[in-house]
């Protein structure tokens, strides 16, 4: 059982455009949204999150969208870098539960 | 500030063996989670510990084990091993519980656990 999907698998895009990777989920009792960026031979580390009473929340070139009522979020990255090709996870997490759930991952490719 | 260590960084094991992971918490941080993460895959949750206790744990076999220390460090240990236990084990730390303040987890490098 699959809690969140995340689409696209791999994604390449061209320097300096919009980058957009998305993420649906089944339990509205996720009360928590993250999205974490991994290197190779790195551990995920978290970029930015969200939480249900808001729509958007933006840090520098990273934005991200959240629909409550189709249980959808979205990372974007703006003026997109070489430096942001990595596995990008979204995540969710439900109160009262320890852990994060994450999503396939997306592997983006910025080309320069 | 050290962020979270993990001990060693690779490792090469053969079916049936048993491997112990180590992982030191980011400083100031008293919760330690463990992952593992198959190539291509996202991370899966294995289990927490918080004060020296196991508090949750996920799909995982009684062959995954843990232990917390009183300064916070932690094992993860595997007994019998498969070959589909080659993954990379992640630790996370974070002060507190989720769904308090510690909604941040902050992860490691990992170990590369290879099994033959």
């Amino acid at each position: 059982q699959q809690q969140v999907k995340q689409s696209p698998q791999s994604l390449i895009v061209q320097k300096g455009g919009i980058s957009i990777i998305n993420c649906a989920y089944e339990n509205t009792a996720f009360d928590y949204f993250p999205w974490y960026q991994q290197f190779p031979g790195k551990g995920p580390a978290l970029l930015i999150a969200i939480r249900p009473d808001v729509s958007e929340k933006k840090e520098g070139r990273f934005t991200i969208s959240f629909n409550k009522s189709a249980k959808q979020f979205s990372l974007h990255i703006m003026d997109s870098q070489p430096g942001d090709s990595a596995t990008y996870f979204c995540a969710v997490h439900q109160g009262g539960a320890q852990k994060l759930v994450f999503g396939q991952g997306t592997r983006l490719t910025i080309n320069p | 500030d050290a962020g979270v260590t993990q001990s060693p960084t690779h490792l090469i094991k053969t079916r049936g063996q048993q491997v112990t992971l180590r992982c030191s918490p980011k400083s100031g941080h008293d919760t330690v989670s463990w992952y593992q993460q198959a190539l291509g895959q996202g991370p899966q949750f294995i289990f927490q510990y918080y004060e020296e206790e196991e508090r949750q744990r996920g799909n995982f076999p009684d062959r995954f084990s843990g232990h917390q220390f009183p300064n916070y460090s932690s094992e993860l240990n595997v007994n019998a091993l498969l070959l589909g236990d080659s993954a990379l084990y992640l630790c996370a730390s974070s002060f507190k519980l989720l769904g308090q303040m510690g909604e941040k987890l902050f992860f490691g490098s990992g170990t590369q656990l290879s099994v033959l």
